[in-house]
């Protein structure tokens, strides 16, 4: 079993619509989680990270975090073309990242 | 405002060649860490450095070597390089864990070396 895992995908949805990436986990002493959005040929960029159980906003953007059902999940809402990307779930191992291999996005106009 | 650079950007080996990725940040972080992504593998810890001084092994340790030069540079060296070893190298750097909630604030990851090892 891998440490995290997504689904991955592509999941495609139609522009404007939201998008709902999910990741789980297998540490339960997991503390801090992470999303990261990477362009093709491209680094991956911190988009949002999370570390209490709920919900967290930042713009389009909403984390989700359940720590007793290990899972966090990425919503995206009004989705974009640009939002085109492979989505990276990271959750920490002490001072370490153990990340999920992705979740491929693609936005239809 | 370089945040974390990493060169060279391509690189094309031949098998049994050697060579050093290098990995630079100006953002004053304690850790630095070496990935290598590969499609459908996702991005697997090669090795980092907590602090100035230390390094240790991650997942796929072998074949690679590393050292800390000082606190903003970290190396990853290929003494023999191989074809599983064509891949994307990833050098990333993070602040010391802090007071916050779950303490670690994640990773900024320089522009990656695409190496292909012929």
């Amino acid at each position: 079993q891998k440490e995290v895992e997504q689904n991955s995908g592509p999941l495609s949805v139609p522009e404007g619509a939201i998008a709902s990436l999910n990741c789980t986990y297998s540490d339960r002493v997991s503390q801090s989680f992470f999303w990261y959005r990477q362009y093709s040929g491209k680094s991956p960029e911190l988009i949002m990270s999370i570390y209490s159980n709920g919900d967290k906003e930042d713009g389009r953007f909403t984390a989700q975090l359940n720590k007793a059902s290990q899972y966090v999940s990425l919503l995206i809402r009004d989705s974009q073309p640009s939002d085109s990307a492979t989505y990276l779930c990271a959750v920490s191992k002490g001072n370490k990242l153990v990340f999920g291999a992705g979740t491929i996005l693609r936005v239809k106009s | 405002n370089a945040g974390v650079t990493q060169t060279p950007k391509f690189q094309v080996l031949k098998t049994g060649q050697s060579m050093t990725l290098q990995c630079a940040q100006d953002m004053n972080h304690n850790s630095m860490y070496w990935y290598r992504q590969d499609p459908g593998m996702g991005l697997r810890l090669i090795y980092y450095s907590a602090s100035e001084g230390t390094t240790d092994k991650g997942e796929v340790p072998n074949g690679y070597n590393v050292s800390r030069l000082n606190k903003r540079e970290f190396s990853l060296r290929l003494e023999s390089a191989a074809p599983s070893q064509t891949s994307v190298y990833f050098c990333a750097s993070s602040p010391p864990m802090g007071n916050a909630v779950g303490g670690f604030y994640g990773y900024t990851f320089g522009s990656g070396t695409r190496l292909t090892v012929v």
